[in-house]
Protein backbone atom coordinates (compact mmCIF):
# COMPACT_ATOMS: atom_id res chain seq x y z
CA UNK A 1 0.00 0.00 0.00
CA UNK A 2 1.06 3.70 -1.14
CA UNK A 3 -0.76 5.52 1.58
CA UNK A 4 -1.39 8.83 0.86
CA UNK A 5 0.47 10.40 -2.12
CA UNK A 6 0.98 14.01 -3.20
CA UNK A 7 2.07 15.29 -6.74
CA UNK A 8 4.03 17.31 -7.13
CA UNK A 9 7.00 17.46 -4.95
CA UNK A 10 8.12 20.54 -5.78
CA UNK A 11 6.76 23.81 -7.59
CA UNK A 12 7.33 27.27 -7.93
CA UNK A 13 4.99 29.18 -9.02
CA UNK A 14 5.09 33.20 -10.39
CA UNK A 15 2.29 35.16 -8.86
CA UNK A 16 -1.12 35.37 -10.50
CA UNK A 17 -0.17 31.75 -12.19
CA UNK A 18 -2.35 28.68 -11.07
CA UNK A 19 -2.13 25.14 -10.27
CA UNK A 20 -3.55 22.25 -8.76
CA UNK A 21 -2.22 20.18 -6.26
CA UNK A 22 -3.35 16.07 -6.46
CA UNK A 23 -3.50 13.84 -3.55
CA UNK A 24 -4.38 9.93 -3.83
CA UNK A 25 -5.24 7.62 -0.73
CA UNK A 26 -5.63 3.70 -0.95
CA UNK A 27 -6.62 3.21 2.68
CA UNK A 28 -10.34 3.51 1.66
CA UNK A 29 -10.72 6.22 4.19
CA UNK A 30 -13.80 8.44 4.25
CA UNK A 31 -12.40 12.06 5.30
CA UNK A 32 -9.47 13.70 3.51
CA UNK A 33 -7.77 16.90 4.75
CA UNK A 34 -5.19 19.85 3.30
CA UNK A 35 -3.07 21.90 5.41
CA UNK A 36 -0.48 24.10 4.72
CA UNK A 37 2.75 24.17 6.90
CA UNK A 38 4.41 27.73 7.90
CA UNK A 39 7.38 27.99 10.41
CA UNK A 40 6.57 28.74 13.65
CA UNK A 41 2.48 27.99 12.85
CA UNK A 42 2.01 24.78 12.88
CA UNK A 43 -0.39 23.11 10.74
CA UNK A 44 -3.22 24.78 9.41
CA UNK A 45 -6.28 23.26 7.82
CA UNK A 46 -7.15 24.48 4.83
CA UNK A 47 -10.07 22.26 3.31
CA UNK A 48 -11.31 19.26 4.55
CA UNK A 49 -13.82 16.59 3.22
CA UNK A 50 -15.80 14.31 5.18
CA UNK A 51 -16.84 11.57 3.09
CA UNK A 52 -17.10 11.43 -0.46
CA UNK A 53 -19.09 14.16 -2.30
CA UNK A 54 -18.52 17.07 0.64
CA UNK A 55 -16.22 19.53 1.32
CA UNK A 56 -15.58 22.00 3.86
CA UNK A 57 -13.52 25.46 4.99
CA UNK A 58 -11.03 25.22 7.58
CA UNK A 59 -9.15 27.61 9.34
CA UNK A 60 -7.46 29.50 6.38
CA UNK A 61 -9.50 28.50 3.23
CA UNK A 62 -9.29 32.16 1.48
CA UNK A 63 -7.04 31.91 -1.85
CA UNK A 64 -8.00 27.94 -2.69
CA UNK A 65 -10.78 25.88 -3.93
CA UNK A 66 -10.73 21.83 -3.94
CA UNK A 67 -12.35 19.11 -5.38
CA UNK A 68 -13.43 15.54 -4.12
CA UNK A 69 -13.22 13.77 -6.93
CA UNK A 70 -13.57 10.01 -5.73
CA UNK A 71 -13.47 8.42 -2.34
CA UNK A 72 -9.72 8.08 -3.19
CA UNK A 73 -8.62 11.63 -4.77
CA UNK A 74 -8.71 15.02 -3.00
CA UNK A 75 -7.55 18.02 -5.17
CA UNK A 76 -6.61 21.49 -3.82
CA UNK A 77 -6.55 24.24 -6.64
CA UNK A 78 -5.09 27.73 -5.99
CA UNK A 79 -6.38 29.93 -9.15
CA UNK A 80 -4.48 32.84 -8.42
CA UNK A 81 -0.78 32.18 -6.45
CA UNK A 82 0.03 34.94 -4.17
CA UNK A 83 3.61 34.68 -2.21
CA UNK A 84 1.66 34.45 0.80
CA UNK A 85 0.89 31.00 -0.30
CA UNK A 86 4.30 29.91 -0.52
CA UNK A 87 4.29 27.37 2.20
CA UNK A 88 4.75 23.37 2.54
CA UNK A 89 1.18 21.74 1.81
CA UNK A 90 0.19 18.14 3.27
CA UNK A 91 -2.59 16.09 2.60
CA UNK A 92 -3.96 13.49 5.11
CA UNK A 93 -6.94 11.53 5.07
CA UNK A 94 -8.63 9.68 8.23
CA UNK A 95 -11.31 6.61 8.86
CA UNK A 96 -12.90 9.77 10.47
CA UNK A 97 -15.28 8.13 12.67
CA UNK A 98 -14.06 9.86 15.59
CA UNK A 99 -11.92 9.17 18.83
CA UNK A 100 -9.33 7.10 17.82
CA UNK A 101 -10.84 6.77 14.23
CA UNK A 102 -9.29 10.51 13.98
CA UNK A 103 -5.54 9.00 13.22
CA UNK A 104 -5.03 10.95 10.18
CA UNK A 105 -2.60 9.59 7.80
CA UNK A 106 -0.26 12.25 5.90
CA UNK A 107 1.51 12.84 2.56
CA UNK A 108 5.31 13.27 2.03
CA UNK A 109 3.89 16.92 1.00
CA UNK A 110 4.52 19.50 -1.44
CA UNK A 111 6.62 22.28 -1.42
CA UNK A 112 5.44 25.73 -3.11
CA UNK A 113 7.45 28.52 -3.69
CA UNK A 114 5.14 31.41 -5.25
CA UNK A 115 8.04 34.38 -6.50
CA UNK B 1 -11.56 28.43 21.97
CA UNK B 2 -10.63 26.45 19.29
CA UNK B 3 -6.95 26.97 19.77
CA UNK B 4 -3.89 24.63 21.05
CA UNK B 5 -1.30 26.31 22.05
CA UNK B 6 1.94 24.46 22.53
CA UNK B 7 5.49 25.43 24.54
CA UNK B 8 8.00 25.39 23.71
CA UNK B 9 8.62 26.33 20.35
CA UNK B 10 12.33 24.34 20.59
CA UNK B 11 13.99 22.24 22.55
CA UNK B 12 17.58 20.99 23.44
CA UNK B 13 18.68 18.46 25.58
CA UNK B 14 21.51 15.83 26.08
CA UNK B 15 21.02 12.32 24.84
CA UNK B 16 19.74 10.16 28.05
CA UNK B 17 17.99 13.26 29.64
CA UNK B 18 13.74 13.78 29.31
CA UNK B 19 12.15 15.78 26.78
CA UNK B 20 9.19 17.87 28.19
CA UNK B 21 6.81 19.24 25.20
CA UNK B 22 3.44 20.99 26.75
CA UNK B 23 -0.06 22.01 25.31
CA UNK B 24 -3.01 23.39 26.75
CA UNK B 25 -6.42 24.32 25.21
CA UNK B 26 -9.73 26.29 26.13
CA UNK B 27 -12.22 24.00 24.24
CA UNK B 28 -13.48 21.30 26.90
CA UNK B 29 -15.47 19.64 24.22
CA UNK B 30 -12.06 18.17 22.75
CA UNK B 31 -12.02 14.33 23.37
CA UNK B 32 -8.97 13.36 21.61
CA UNK B 33 -5.49 14.21 22.12
CA UNK B 34 -2.79 13.01 19.95
CA UNK B 35 1.24 13.96 19.59
CA UNK B 36 2.69 13.63 16.05
CA UNK B 37 6.16 13.25 14.98
CA UNK B 38 7.61 14.87 12.23
CA UNK B 39 10.89 13.96 10.29
CA UNK B 40 12.41 17.28 8.23
CA UNK B 41 11.60 16.48 4.51
CA UNK B 42 8.40 13.88 5.71
CA UNK B 43 5.20 13.73 6.59
CA UNK B 44 3.98 14.34 10.23
CA UNK B 45 2.93 10.55 11.75
CA UNK B 46 0.70 9.29 14.73
CA UNK B 47 3.02 9.08 17.66
CA UNK B 48 0.77 8.44 20.67
CA UNK B 49 -2.52 9.49 21.70
CA UNK B 50 -5.30 9.73 25.00
CA UNK B 51 -8.65 10.14 25.87
CA UNK B 52 -9.68 12.69 28.69
CA UNK B 53 -10.68 9.76 30.76
CA UNK B 54 -7.26 8.86 31.48
CA UNK B 55 -4.50 10.40 33.39
CA UNK B 56 -1.13 8.86 31.46
CA UNK B 57 -0.66 6.71 28.95
CA UNK B 58 3.03 5.27 27.87
CA UNK B 59 4.22 3.75 24.88
CA UNK B 60 7.95 2.30 25.13
CA UNK B 61 9.95 5.92 26.09
CA UNK B 62 7.17 8.25 25.46
CA UNK B 63 4.81 9.14 27.72
CA UNK B 64 1.22 11.12 27.90
CA UNK B 65 0.46 13.26 31.03
CA UNK B 66 -3.13 14.47 31.33
CA UNK B 67 -4.34 16.81 33.40
CA UNK B 68 -8.43 17.47 32.72
CA UNK B 69 -9.18 20.17 35.82
CA UNK B 70 -6.11 22.47 34.14
CA UNK B 71 -6.54 21.55 30.30
CA UNK B 72 -3.36 21.07 29.74
CA UNK B 73 -1.70 17.72 28.32
CA UNK B 74 2.09 16.78 27.99
CA UNK B 75 4.44 14.65 26.34
CA UNK B 76 7.72 13.04 27.98
CA UNK B 77 10.58 11.25 26.21
CA UNK B 78 12.40 9.62 28.56
CA UNK B 79 15.90 8.21 27.41
CA UNK B 80 15.44 10.98 24.36
CA UNK B 81 17.74 9.75 21.83
CA UNK B 82 19.73 11.56 18.67
CA UNK B 83 16.48 9.52 16.35
CA UNK B 84 14.35 11.50 18.40
CA UNK B 85 15.16 14.69 16.60
CA UNK B 86 12.14 15.77 14.82
CA UNK B 87 9.58 18.31 15.42
CA UNK B 88 6.72 17.21 17.56
CA UNK B 89 2.97 18.40 17.31
CA UNK B 90 0.06 18.22 19.60
CA UNK B 91 -3.21 17.98 18.38
CA UNK B 92 -6.78 18.10 19.86
CA UNK B 93 -10.12 17.00 18.04
CA UNK B 94 -13.80 16.60 19.33
CA UNK B 95 -16.70 14.22 18.48
CA UNK B 96 -16.97 12.67 14.82
CA UNK B 97 -15.62 15.18 12.79
CA UNK B 98 -12.21 14.08 12.13
CA UNK B 99 -10.89 17.52 12.34
CA UNK B 100 -7.55 17.98 14.19
CA UNK B 101 -6.62 21.68 15.70
CA UNK B 102 -2.65 21.42 15.82
CA UNK B 103 -0.31 23.74 18.17
CA UNK B 104 2.16 25.31 16.78
CA UNK B 105 4.83 22.79 17.11
CA UNK B 106 8.38 21.98 18.55
CA UNK B 107 11.49 21.32 17.53
CA UNK B 108 13.48 18.97 19.17
CA UNK B 109 17.50 18.52 19.41
CA UNK B 110 18.68 15.68 21.28
CA UNK B 111 22.79 16.06 21.08
CA UNK B 112 24.96 13.15 21.44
Amino acid sequence: NAGVTQTPKFQVLKTGQSMTLQCAQDMNHNSMYWYRQDPGMGLRLIYYSASEGTTDKGEVPNGYNVSRLNKREFSLRLESAAPSQTSVYFCASSDGRGGFYNEQFFGPGTRLTVL
Amino acid sequence: QQQVKQSPQSLIVQKGGISIINCAYENTAFDYFPWYQQFPGKGPALLIAIRPDVSEKKEGRFTISFNKSAKQFSLHIMDSQPGDSATYFCAASWGNTGKLIFGQGTTLQVKP
